[in-house]
């Protein structure tokens, strides 16, 4: 069992080129969503989703785009990517949308440098 | 949100046991506590969770005071391994946000 796949585990972009950061899950969990956490800061979320087609924004979405068209797969797209964005970005998944007490799966990570 | 406070961090030495603290006074009454902790380089993962009951499991214990204004995680004997932030975060399900706040957490140093 694998769990939650992020791809890649390090990336160095230059300011402006886009990409797609890569989560897959294969624990048929519908709610997927994508954090970031910067130096001396907790996990903050970015986008997340309750299903196959549903997306919706967390509270550090700007610069980021999402879909989710299977429930395995949730990728994270940055059109242009900024020093800013340089962090690290976790994806998590979690079963039962409408469960209230269950734990929640945690990629690696993928530690993204923006030149 | 309802908000957690934690220490900044703690040490601890190896074999000990370990009460790490959290306050959440404003809790609501269908707020679950859930811990979780993140070793170095790594994501977070589920430690515990209890909503009025203490709970136990193969990693940890969660004590939860009456009131449910504050708990603690207790690990039994600390191990090195155990070096880690640990987040103590109430489960927000207001709404259509599922999300879970995650603060700075607690530094964890367990000494050899």
């Amino acid at each position: 069992n694998a769990g939650v796949t992020q791809t890649p585990k390090f990336q160095v972009l230059k300011t402006g080129q886009s990409m797609t950061l890569q989560c897959a899950q294969d624990m048929n969990h519908e709610y997927m969503s994508w954090y970031r956490q910067d130096p001396g800061m907790g996990l903050r979320l970015i986008h997340y989703s309750v299903g196959a087609g549903i997306t919706d924004q967390g509270e550090v979405p700007n610069g980021y785009n999402v879909s989710r068209s299977t429930t395995e797969d949730f990728p994270l797209r940055l059109l242009s990517a900024a020093p800013s964005q340089t962090s690290v970005y976790f994806c998590a998944s979690r079963g039962s949308f409408l469960g209230r007490n269950t734990e929640a799966f945690f990629g690696q990570g993928t530690r993204l440098t923006v030149v | 949100d309802a908000k957690t406070t934690q220490p900044n961090s703690m040490e601890s030495n190896e074999e000990e046991p370990v009460h790490l603290p959290c306050n959440h006074s404003t809790i609501s009454g269908t707020d679950y506590i859930h811990w979780y902790r993140q070793l170095p380089s790594q994501g977070p993962e589920y430690v515990i969770h209890g909503l009025t009951s203490n709970v136990n499991n193969r990693m940890a214990s969660l004590a939860i005071a009456e009131d449910r204004k504050s708990s603690t995680l207790i690990l039994h004997r600390a191990t090195l391994r155990d070096a880690a932030v640990y987040y103590c975060i109430l489960r927000d399900v207001g709404g259509s946000n599922y999300k879970l706040t995650f603060g700075k957490g607690t530094l964890l140093t367990v000494n050899p």
